[in-house]
């Protein structure tokens, strides 16, 4: 497997227009992570899945922010209109369970996307 | 709500000498624990984790750590540092129930210099 593969590697936009993030998680993994992570707030989950349905998006920080996963292996994650604040690292992970379990491995991370908001 | 800490933002270790991140957790009952290593432009990798049994777990890449219920504590620890070991590294926690993500500290930055 080619592990967790986010798209793109690098954004960099001008303030106010639409930005979307793009995620291909494991084969298999049934849970699907979106974090963001700054200097200033390390690393925040911001939405996860389970079985392509969102389970918590507390953590999304404003309604710019949305996520979607249409199906097992793809999940987009949009923020319009984007600010300079926005400006982080997003990742994408994901895993076979919830974190606990004898089957438990944690979660496998993408390589992230650095946004840039200008 | 369980949380983690790690104290130090930032640690300078010489190449060779011994390195130990410190991770203290929040949490009433058993806690099951991360180590993850982020390699400058990389994603978080799995380096070692901790659910019950022998309070001291081996890892990869010679890392190792220590479970100590007394203090609430989860240390990383290698006993010589390459200089590839330069990164950034994230203690986690998620509660026993495991109905919960994992929740990240902060994450130390360590430096190796020759």
């Amino acid at each position: 497997d080619a592990g967790v593969i986010q798209s793109p590697r690098h954004e960099v936009t001008e303030m106010g227009q639409e930005v979307t993030l793009r995620c291909k998680p494991i084969s298999g993994h049934d849970y699907l992570f979106w974090y963001r992570q700054t200097m200033m707030r390390g690393l925040e989950l911001l939405i996860y899945f389970n079985n392509n349905v969102p389970i918590d998006d507390s953590g999304m920080p404003e309604d710019r922010f949305s996520a979607k996963m249409p199906n097992a292996s793809f999940s987009t994650l949009k923020i319009q209109p984007s600010e300079p604040r926005d400006s982080a690292v997003y990742f994408c992970a994901s895993s076979l369970t919830l974190g606990t379990g004898t089957a438990s491995y944690g979660y496998t991370f993408g390589s992230g996307t650095r946004l840039t908001v200008v | 709500a369980q949380s983690v800490t790690q104290p130090d933002i930032h640690i300078t270790v010489s190449e060779g000498a011994s390195l130990e991140l410190r991770c203290n957790y929040s949490y009433g009952a058993t806690p099951y624990l991360f180590w993850y290593v982020q390699s400058p432009g990389q994603g978080l990798q799995l380096l070692l984790k901790y659910f019950s049994g022998d309070t001291l777990v081996q890892g990869i890449k010679g890392f190792e750590a220590e479970f100590k219920r007394s203090q609430s504590s989860f240390n990383l620890r290698k006993p010589s540092v390459h200089w590839s070991d330069a990164a950034e590294y994230f203690c986690a926690v998620v509660t026993y129930s495991g109905n919960t993500p994992l929740v990240f500290g902060k994450g130390t930055r360590l430096s190796v210099i020759a």
